[in-house]
């Protein structure tokens, strides 16, 4: 059974970069026609796509936050990481890790991980 | 980037029917995608595409879709069916991948 698991800083300054990691278990990050995708959630707020990568490296960026985000993969240590520079408080949030795929028709993200707490503060 | 409107809340006497809904420009090309949210959880897939259920998601979960409205029926509301219930659907509305959101909708069984 295909398992997400995130890690990484719980507490990161102000003008920082934010920097998560993905492990997935039960499952290759190669296999074919999935996207890895980081999915966030502000204190009280709703779901916010970030972005997604492919096994072959290619990756969509949420346009308005283009500029900060870098999704990338790891296929030897079957991990996906996220890194996203110049934080302020509005990057607080929960930071979900989700295996998604793309029909032609619909956008869907089908296993999640747990999610982990990041906090911007100084 | 368009965005996906929900009704805030919504609630249903237990044992009967509701509808949640999602508008946005976005959905008269594309299928919605609904998640179930209960406190302090991850989300979880329970409609997707024109309308499928994930292996073990009850069948009083459905999904429907007509012009720029997209709906989830749960039919026969249970207690735990309460939770926050989100829609996303992929953006048409530029020249890139964009995949938006609904603002969420909290369910509350009565």
């Amino acid at each position: 059974q295909l398992q997400l698991q995130e890690s990484g800083s719980g507490l990161v300054k102000p003008s920082q970069t934010l920097s998560l990691t993905c492990t997935v278990s039960g499952d290759s990050i190669s296999s074919s026609g999935y996207s890895w995708t980081w999915i966030r959630q502000p204190p009280g707020k709703g779901l916010e796509w970030l972005g997604y990568v492919y096994r072959s490296g290619s990756t969509y960026y949420k346009p308005s936050l283009k500029s900060r985000v870098t999704i990338s993969v790891d296929r030897s240590k079957n991990q996906f990481s996220l890194k996203l520079n110049s934080v302020t408080a509005a990057d607080t949030a929960v930071y979900y890790c989700a295996r998604g795929f793309w029909s032609g028709f619909h956008d869907t993200f089908d296993i999640w991980g747990q999610g982990t707490v990041v906090i911007v503060s100084s | 980037s368009s965005e996906l409107t929900q009704d805030p809340a919504v609630s249903v006497a237990l044992g009967q029917t509701v509808r949640i809904t999602c508008q946005g420009d976005s959905l008269r090309n594309y299928y919605a995608s609904w998640y179930q949210q209960k406190p302090g959880q991850a989300p979880v897939l329970v409609v997707y595409g024109k309308n499928n259920r994930p292996s073990g998601i009850p069948d009083r979960f459905s999904g429907s879709s007509s012009g720029n409205t997209a709906s989830l029926t749960i039919t026969g509301a249970q207690a735990e069916d309460e939770a926050d219930y989100y829609c996303n659907s992929r953006d048409s509305s530029g020249d890139h991948v964009d995949v938006v959101f609904g603002g969420g909708t909290i369910l509350t069984v009565l």
